[in-house]
């Protein structure tokens, strides 16, 4: 089953730290791995979109990683603010192996950020 | 450019009724994709439609159904409402292909049922 697994589900930090969020996956092959943050009460919103041969992509003060051949992904906020605080997504896009050409997005379930004064 | 639209914001609906959600995409994206959001869950995919045609679909019961609008609006219909419907329901809207081009969402329909 293809699935999508972020780590940890939930953390705390102060304003001005920095810190790494994961997602590892077991979809393969994939299209593309999308990291989106998702304010309470609001929609997602992308941040970084990366294919496959991309090792890194940045954001502003967000960098996302990308290793393949491990299947990870990881998420790195730099000094943190407080409108940091929200929930952080992970999506890989592949291919669904019922119905040709049709694609499959899996999400994972988000890990929830708070950055604390 | 006007964003995402998704009407009602919140709807409370008692088991058994049925109800239909509305979402109107960025002008001249032509892909609108449907999800349920819940705690335990995630985000679970329900279907997309491009050009008025259902392109592709997720594992969800023949209770939920949608279609689109020529001018690419869309429609969600849930059938028979159990108490697990309860969700945020979230509408996406992209120019085209949501494995190739950015995804758009709004800003989300909560529903409650009781």
């Amino acid at each position: 089953k293809n699935q999508v697994e972020q780590s940890p589900q939930s953390l705390i930090i102060l304003e001005g730290k920095n810190c790494t969020l994961q997602c590892n996956y077991t979809v393969s092959p994939f299209s593309n791995l999308r990291w989106y943050k998702q304010d309470t009460g609001r929609g997602p919103v992308s941040l970084t979109i990366m294919t496959f041969s991309e090792n890194t992509k940045s954001n502003r003060r967000y960098t996302a990683t990308l290793d393949a051949d491990t299947k990870q992904s990881s998420l790195h906020i730099t000094a943190s603010q407080l409108s940091d605080s929200a929930s952080y997504i992970c999506v890989v896009s592949h291919p669904r192996y019922s119905g040709a050409g049709s694609y499959q997005l899996t999400f994972g379930k988000g890990t929830k950020l708070s950055v604390i004064p | 450019k006007a964003g995402v639209t998704q009407t009602p914001r919140y709807l409370i609906k008692t088991r058994g009724q049925q109800v239909t959600l509305s979402c109107s995409p960025i002008s001249g994206h032509r892909s609108v994709s449907w999800y349920q959001q819940t705690p335990g869950q995630g985000l679970q995919f329900l279907f997309e439609y491009f050009s008025e045609t259902q392109r592709n679909k997720g594992n969800f019961p023949g209770r939920f159904s949608g279609r689109q609008f020529s001018n690419s609006r869309s429609e969600m219909n849930v059938s028979t409402l159990e108490l697990g419907d309860s969700a945020l329901y979230l509408c996406a809207s992209s120019l085209d292909d949501p494995q190739l081009y950015e995804q758009y969402f709004g800003p989300g329909t909560r529903l409650t049922v009781t």
